[in-house]
């Protein structure tokens, strides 16, 4: 069956580390892969989008990366802040030939500490 | 300029009722799609809309249906409700349709309770 998992239990860091999550993915064939934040009560917001030829793509402090082989994405935060405490959704777009389908997974809540 | 507007943002009905939940989506924005979701969970796609026409169908039953209007506008229609339609109802507007890139732009969601 097709599955994407999150690391379920909430991540805990303390200020200026760096925090990874993870978004593995079976039995999907993605076209793209995106990250968003969600806060408690609020809707996701777009973080970063990754193509299935692109090995890593980078925003200020945030990093993906996505391999293919190892059907698997990461999330990379680096020089984390309180602010940044939230829960990370990743989403795949499959190839749907013509709509914005994104399939999501249940989110990692990153608690950063002072 | 104003992002994705949703109404309204509290809900309560019973089983058995009928809900119609609202969303304007970003000006100039002429796609809108709708996700539920669950508590402790990611969210669900329910339907996806573009110049008024139906592009796209998550697995949701037949009670669930939904329309854009004119001005891009949609609305989501819920019709016998059950205690497991309780979720938070996002809408999400984009430029366009397709291609996957195109960056959705989510509105804070309608917080739906079937008591």
């Amino acid at each position: 069956s097709q599955k994407i998992e999150q690391n379920s239990e909430a991540l805990n860091i303390q200020e200026g580390k760096t925090a990874t999550l993870t978004c593995n993915y079976t039995n999907y064939s993605p076209a793209y892969l995106q990250w968003y934040r969600q806060d408690p009560g609020r809707g996701p917001v777009f973080l970063l989008l990754i193509r299935e030829n692109e090995k890593e793509k980078r925003k200020e402090r945030l990093k993906v990366t996505f391999d293919t082989t190892l059907k698997q994405s990461l999330f990379h935060i680096t020089a984390s802040q309180p602010a940044d405490s939230a829960t990370y959704l990743c989403a795949l777009v499959p190839f749907s030939g013509g709509y914005n389908k994104l399939i999501f997974g249940a989110g990692t809540r990153l608690a950063v500490h002072p | 300029d104003a992002g994705v507007t949703q109404s309204p943002t509290h809900l309560i009905k019973t089983r058995g009722q009928h809900v119609t939940l609202r969303c304007s989506p970003i000006s100039g924005h002429k796609s809108v799609s709708w996700y539920q979701q669950v508590l402790g969970q990611g969210p669900q796609f329910i339907f996806q809309y573009y110049e008024k026409e139906e592009r796209g169908r998550g697995n949701f039953p037949d009670r669930f249906s939904a329309r854009q209007f004119p001005n891009y506008s949609s609305e989501l229609n819920v019709n016998a409700l059950l205690l497991g339609d309780s979720a938070l109802y996002l809408c999400a507007s984009s430029l366009v349709t397709g291609g996957g890139t195109d960056t959705q732009y989510f509105g804070p969601g309608t917080r739906l309770t079937v008591l």
